[in-house]
């Protein structure tokens, strides 16, 4: 079985702009976290999708954004980019909850 | 609000000794705990996986240890490799924090031949 894919694996983007990052769980599971790493806040969990309805958001504010696919697939995007965005961004899948989660190796954004 | 904790941060041993690595958490309400492996610039690797009725998990040289009452687990590796140079990290999903992942701050373990 493929494990969890994140595209892309870098990004440098500059302040004020916009991305979106993509992220393909294991084939069967329907739930899919994300989180973001940072040396200063470690693993913090932004926001959980399942069947494609959002089911669990972090303290996070509104420019984080999460989108689930009837496929499982999801993205996640950042609108108006700060400096303090600049993350390990982490996707994580699972059949659903109180389950073992598998995670990607993670879409590093700089923001310049 | 749920918080847990990984004391230390950082810890170096030589080839062969056993290595124990600790995680406390402040609500003993959890559905489970799980303890991860990060390298460097990588995402995490589930290891092991202890279900709230459960006391401990072995797989391999690992084992992990859960005592809710105390807030307390203890993950055990025999007979260290310079393999397991890396950072552990433990986080718990518990219904109190909506049932998403809170993580500790980790515990960056290096194996010197």
């Amino acid at each position: 079985k493929a494990g969890v894919t994140q595209t892309p694996r870098y990004l440098i983007k500059t302040r004020g702009q916009q991305v979106t990052l993509s992220c393909s769980p294991i084939s069967g599971h329907r739930s899919v976290s994300w989180y973001q790493q940072t040396p200063g806040q470690g693993l913090q969990f932004l926001f959980e999708y399942f069947s494609e309805t959002q089911r669990n958001k972090g303290n996070f504010p509104g420019r984080f954004s999460g989108r689930q696919f009837s496929n499982s697939r999801s993205e996640m995007n950042v609108s108006t980019l700060e400096l303090g965005d600049s993350a390990l961004y982490l996707c994580a899948s699972s059949p659903d909850r109180v389950e073992k989660l598998f995670f990607g190796s993670g879409t590093q954004l700089s923001v310049l | 609000k749920q918080e847990v904790t990984q004391i230390p941060a950082a810890l170096s041993v030589p080839e062969g000794e056993n290595l124990v690595l600790n995680c406390s958490f402040t609500d003993s309400a959890i559905y489970n705990l799980q303890w991860f492996r990060q390298d460097p610039g990588k995402g995490l690797t589930s290891l092991l996986l202890i279900q709230s009725s459960q006391r401990e998990q072995t797989s391999g040289r690992l084992n992990a240890s859960l005592d809710k009452s105390s807030g307390r687990s203890t993950l055990y590796i025999a007979a260290s490799q310079p393999g397991d140079s890396a950072t552990y990290l433990c986080a718990v999903e518990a219904p109190a924090a909506g049932n998403k992942l809170t993580f500790g701050g980790g515990t960056r373990v290096l194996v010197k031949p």
